[in-house]
């Protein structure tokens, strides 16, 4: 089972280029989310899907965008990437709830010069 | 407010030594309680976690943890640390009312080295 599959694994942006983190789930999940992992600040959630067709904020949301695709895909969006956003991005999905297990990608490394 | 405390940044602990890690949380009520663990260059994966019943929990790789209302505590234990354990470690807690939170509070981590 590939679970949770995210896309690039890293890349490398110039300040103000913009990029979309790719996420893909084969679990039949209903809800998926975007975090960041940043030193000594924990992972903190940018957006949320409960389901197909909804969107909601997270703790994080400035300079991101998200969509979500169908069932299966949840993509970020950085329109103008800058320095600050440098960062470990993950991708996740439960079945329902978030108050369920959540199962991970393996994360995307993103570097913003 | 709700949050999640781990107090421990790091621990360096000796292989086949016995491992503790520590979270408290402030919550109204009590949350569902999970314990996640991230290898190098890995996503986070489920250790285990507490729904309701008995209060000492059993994970995957020999690892238990044990939810004390009283304290406002769900400890992570392991009786002897393997090398391969060196991780980074987890705490987080959700609301049992999913349909009006659902978001995870997540703690900052421990990060456990293993000597050998």
């Amino acid at each position: 089972n590939a679970g949770v599959t995210q896309t690039p694994k890293f890349q490398v942006l110039k300040t103000g280029q913009s990029m979309t983190l790719q996420c893909a789930q084969d679990m039949n999940h209903n809800s998926m989310y975007w975090y960041r992992q940043d030193p000594g600040m924990g992972l903190r959630l940018i957006y949320y899907s409960a389901s197909e067709g909804t969107t909601d904020k997270g703790e994080v949301p400035n300079g991101y965008n998200v969509s979500r695709l169908n069932k299966r895909e949840f993509s970020l969006r950085l329109e103008s990437a800058a320095p600050s956003q440098t960062s470990v991005y993950f991708c996740a999905s439960t079945p329902g709830p978030s108050n369920q297990p959540q199962h991970f990608g393996d994360g995307t490394r993103l570097s913003i010069l | 407010a709700q949050s999640v405390t781990q107090p421990d940044i790091h621990i360096t602990v000796s292989e086949g030594a016995s491992l503790e890690l520590r979270c408290n949380y402030s919550y109204g009520a009590t949350p569902y309680l999970f314990w996640y663990v991230q290898s190098p260059g890995q996503g986070l994966q489920l250790l285990l976690k507490y729904f309701s019943g008995d209060t000492l929990v059993q994970g995957i790789k020999g690892f238990e943890a044990e939810f004390k209302r009283s304290q406002s505590s769900f400890n992570l234990r392991k009786p002897s640390v393997h090398w391969s354990d060196a991780a980074e470690y987890f705490c987080a807690v959700g609301s049992r009312n999913a349909g009006n939170n659902r978001k995870l509070i997540w703690g900052l981590g421990t990060s456990l080295a293993v000597n050998p």
